[in-house]
């Protein structure tokens, strides 16, 4: 079976300094890759995604994560938050067929 | 820009209570999604529909119904509401592109069983 891991659940981190949030994945075989945001009261919004190609992606609002196959990994990196970045920041997996699977998610809190 | 919209944002109901959540989404997607999101444990699919009138078992379907008679519309059915399932539910859609898909989400609805 899937799955996600999303290794902090909550991430606090000052003004502008820069920010990591991880996610490991269960899979020896082929997966894309997906990092969702999700602000107060609203649903998911698509951060990036891996789906082939270059190792790093890079996706809105300044973030870029990286793909590690030897490590199955696709962390999440801001080299510069805002206070506006304050969100549940989702990780997510899908290989051929139609079901995606999610982490628990991460809280990012930036601090003024 | 896609756009998934669902019937409400927030919702009071009693035990007992038949609900149904609507969505609704205007890209002429295959793929519709319904999730519940609860603190800790992130997104959980209830149930998923890949064409009209065709529904897959997600990973709680327990309780829980759900209907497509039309591509646009996937309702989420709770026959009779219980307090453990006062969550926020999410409705989401993808285009069933097979493998390079993108998922995309209605505001979500709250729902609250007394």
């Amino acid at each position: 079976a899937q799955s996600v891991t999303q290794l902090d659940s909550q991430v606090p981190v000052f003004e502008e300094a820069p920010v990591e949030l991880r996610c490991n994945y269960s899979s020896s075989v082929s997966v894309y890759l997906f990092w969702y945001v999700q602000y107060p009261n609203q649903g998911l919004q698509l951060l990036l995604k891996y789906l082939s190609g270059s190792t790093l992606v890079k996706g809105i609002n300044g973030f870029e994560a990286e793909f590690n196959k030897s490590q199955t990994s696709f962390h999440l990196r801001k080299p510069s938050v805002h206070i506006s970045d304050t969100a549940e920041y989702f990780c997510a997996v899908k290989r051929t067929g139609n079901q995606f699977y999610f982490g628990t998610g991460t809280s990012l809190t930036v601090i003024p | 820009d896609v756009k998934v919209t669902q019937s409400s944002r927030y919702l009071v109901k009693r035990t007992g209570e038949k609900v149904f959540l609507e969505c609704v989404q205007d890209m002429d997607h295959e793929n519709m999604f319904w999730y519940r999101q609860d603190p800790g444990l992130g997104l959980r699919l209830i149930y998923f529909s890949y064409d009209v009138k065709m529904k897959e078992k997600g990973d709680i379907p327990e309780g829980y119904s759900v209907s497509r008679e039309k591509k646009e519309r996937f309702s989420l059915i709770l026959e009779s509401a219980s307090t453990n399932q006062t969550s926020m539910y999410l409705c989401a859609s993808s285009p069933g592109l097979a493998g390079a898909d993108t998922q995309y989400f209605g505001p979500g609805t709250r729902l609250t069983v007394l």
